[in-house]
């Protein structure tokens, strides 16, 4: 398996434009999550899913924060619209769940994502 | 907050050294596990404790875990420039928490010399 596949790895926009960042998962995987990280706030979990349905988003900032998972695999997390503040690492991981007695993640690399 | 806070923040030592990380959390779990980061890298799962296991080897890793105390440590022997890296500890939470997440804390940043 080619593990967690994250895209763009690395996104520069302005300040205003929607970002969009996508993530898929290692199959078979039934938990999906995003993380942020940043140096002053460390990883920040923003939403996981579970089994493609929203199980906790309130690590989301706000409202300019959105994710979907519309299948088991292939997940975005959309910032619209995007401010400098946005500008981080931001992780997708996916767990095994029901396969396996741990819930060990499995980290993507990330996509920087630099709003000027 | 559930989550894990790691001991010390940065940590620098020679090659041949031995790296000792602590890590502390505030609930009750099922395991704990810790995760290394190199840098412009995701995290890496290295090891899993349960919590009715006290210790566990992996190479060159030696993690204890004490639940009374709610504490854990990851011990790094005959350290290598390689092992440069952020290392953070995770816990699943207790029977309260969402099932499936994990609590991560802020990491340990450790520097190897050559």
């Amino acid at each position: 398996d080619a593990g967690v596949i994250q895209s763009p790895r690395h996104e520069v926009t302005e300040m205003g434009q929607e970002v969009t960042l996508r993530c898929k998962p290692i199959s078979g995987h039934d938990y999906l999550f995003w993380y942020r990280q940043t140096m002053m706030r460390g990883l920040e979990l923003l939403i996981y899913f579970n089994n493609n349905v929203p199980i906790d988003d309130s690590g989301m900032p706000e409202d300019r924060f959105s994710a979907k998972m519309p299948n088991a695999s292939f997940s975005t997390l959309k910032i619209q619209p995007s401010e400098p503040r946005d500008s981080a690492v931001y992780f997708c991981a996916s767990s095994p769940g029901r396969t396996s007695a741990y819930n060990e993640q499995f980290f993507g690399p990330g996509t920087r994502l630099t709003v000027l | 907050s559930q989550q894990g806070e790691e001991d010390p923040q940065a940590l620098s030592i020679q090659e041949g050294e031995n790296a000792t990380m602590n890590c502390s959390y505030k609930t009750s779990i099922n395991n704990l596990q810790w995760y290394r980061q190199n840098s412009g890298r995701g995290l890496v799962h290295l090891i899993l404790i349960r919590s009715n296991e006290r210790e566990k080897h992996s190479g060159r890793l030696r993690v204890t875990l004490d639940t009374s105390k709610k504490s854990s440590s990851l011990l790094i022997t005959a350290s290598r420039a390689a092992d440069t890296a952020s290392y953070f500890c995770a816990t699943d939470g207790d029977r309260g928490s969402t099932l499936g997440r994990l609590y991560f804390g802020r990491g340990t940043q450790l520097t190897v010399w050559p």
